[in-house]
């Protein structure tokens, strides 16, 4: 399994707190995404990184940041959390140079926002 | 943009085969790619298709077309542990390796 991991696994925060969730790579891989899953919706794509402090926005990029500051670690950041932003996150990585390519997930954030 | 579907859930007998299609409308296709994910845990990789044909993995197989913008995912020999979301997701044309996912279908597997 790729070494990939996620903290904090649960967290329940209120209305307009900032929330910061972490996700820590042991691969190097270059390729970092951060995306949200709910029901209905599948994976939608909130940022991702294709390097250190090289970001972008994805599908549904309102509301949150993200920083790469070293290859190994991807946050996002709740600027001030609000109920529609409850949901699980998940990170994953990618490497550029493997055959297919796929993308590994970490175990998932689930977020709730009183 | 992408447009993916994907049934929303099947049903299957412990055994069977279950085939669950995939359909995409896209401005780019770069190939395809089926998850599987279990109640409460990541999505875990599967199969990748960029080319027209069948892929082989097991019990799992995988189908491309193209042209008509459908993959299919077939378990066959279904166990009651292959119960499970499978995600179909296409890969776009950029080089940052974004997946565009569909919405998931729920496979159930009665005994």
């Amino acid at each position: 399994d790729a070494g990939i991991t996620q903290s904090p696994r649960h967290k329940v925060t209120e209305t307009g707190t900032p929330v910061t969730l972490r996700c820590h790579q042991t691969e190097n891989h270059r390729y970092m995404y951060w995306y949200r899953q709910d029901p209905g919706h599948g994976l939608r794509l909130i940022h991702y990184s294709y390097g250190v402090k090289d970001t972008d926005k994805g599908e549904v990029s309102d509301g949150y940041s993200v920083s790469r500051s070293k290859t190994e670690d991807f946050l996002l950041t709740l600027e001030s959390a609000t109920s529609s932003q409850t949901s699980v996150y998940f990170c994953a990585i990618r490497d550029p140079g493997h055959s297919t390519g796929e993308q590994y997930f970490g175990p998932g954030t689930r977020l709730t926002v009183l | 943009g992408q447009n993916i579907d994907q049934p929303t859930e099947m049903t299957a007998t412990e055994g069977a085969i279950v085939q669950i299609n995939c359909t995409y409308q896209t401005s780019g296709f770069n190939g395809l790619f089926w998850y599987q994910q279990h109640a409460g845990e990541a999505p875990t990789f599967l199969s990748y298709n960029v080319l027209d044909g069948l892929e082989e993995k097991g019990r799992f197989s995988s189908f491309l077309s193209r042209s008509k913008g459908y993959s299919y995912l077939l378990l066959k020999e279904l166990q009651m542990k292959d119960s499970a979301s499978y995600l179909c997701a296409v890969l776009e044309t950029d080089s940052w390796g974004k997946l565009q996912f569909g919405a998931g279908t729920q496979v159930v597997v009665t005994p």
